[in-house]
């Protein structure tokens, strides 16, 4: 099973839409962390944010936005007022285990397109 | 700071080749690891370690080796090349397991 799930492959919006991605993550772990990155066209991947399993609440960074509800196991990414250079790839992933001994997790990601 | 470097860039290979993808960082990371990207597959977790000496499987381990002499140096060796290798390489690198990871560039790679 995936321990990842972003169910969205590609989504296409018009500039200014507002457009969320979601991410459902599967563990046993008590103590985990959730992350978000972006891998626009040129290829790199660049981390967006990290939470951890004991800090629900909801995160606002400029446009972007992030909702963790563990009660459905899910970190949704919200793009407010989304713009074409938001046109990337957005992996979810998710690290658990204890202290340093970290395995992660990615899911498929997102492919976002932005329409000017 | 160079951050996280990752040579070749490119690499073509016949199939039963062997080579090594090297990959440091000059952050003082104790956490490695490397990952392929493959269409559709999402970033999966080939090897890393969490110090020097250190290294443990991830979820796609076969086929590759790797060790970990220094902290800053985590290499990826394919020991016999098959074109289900075919994939791009990304290391990557953290404070621990539970931080933010920097990446490589990436290393596209070809198995024919």
């Amino acid at each position: 099973a995936q321990k990842v799930t972003q169910a969205q492959t590609e989504i296409s919006v018009v500039e200014k839409e507002d457009v969320t991605l979601d991410c459902v993550y599967e563990t046993r772990d008590t103590t985990y962390y959730l992350f978000w990155y972006k891998q626009p066209p040129s290829g790199e991947l660049v981390f967006l944010i990290r939470r951890n399993s004991f800090d629900e609440q909801n995160e606002i960074s400029g446009r972007y936005s992030w909702n963790f509800q563990k009660s459905t196991s899910s970190f949704n990414f919200t793009i407010t007022a989304s713009q074409v250079v938001d046109s990337a790839v957005y992996f979810c992933a998710l690290s658990e285990g204890s202290n340093t001994g970290n395995q992660f997790y990615f899911g498929t990601g997102t492919s976002l397109t932005v329409i000017p | 700071n160079a951050g996280v470097t990752q040579t070749p860039k490119f690499q073509v290979l016949k199939t039963g080749q062997s080579m090594t993808l090297q990959c440091a960082q000059d952050m003082n990371h104790e956490y490695m690891s490397w990952y392929r990207q493959d269409p559709g597959m999402g970033l999966r977790l080939i090897h890393y370690s969490v110090g020097a000496g250190i290294t443990d499987q991830g979820e796609v381990p076969n086929g590759y080796n790797v060790s970990r002499s220094t902290t800053e140096d985590f290499p990826l060796r394919l020991l016999s090349a098959a074109p289900s290798q075919t994939s791009v390489y990304f290391c990557a690198s953290s404070y621990f397991g539970y931080n933010e990871q920097f990446f490589g560039p990436g290393t596209r790679l070809t198995v024919l």
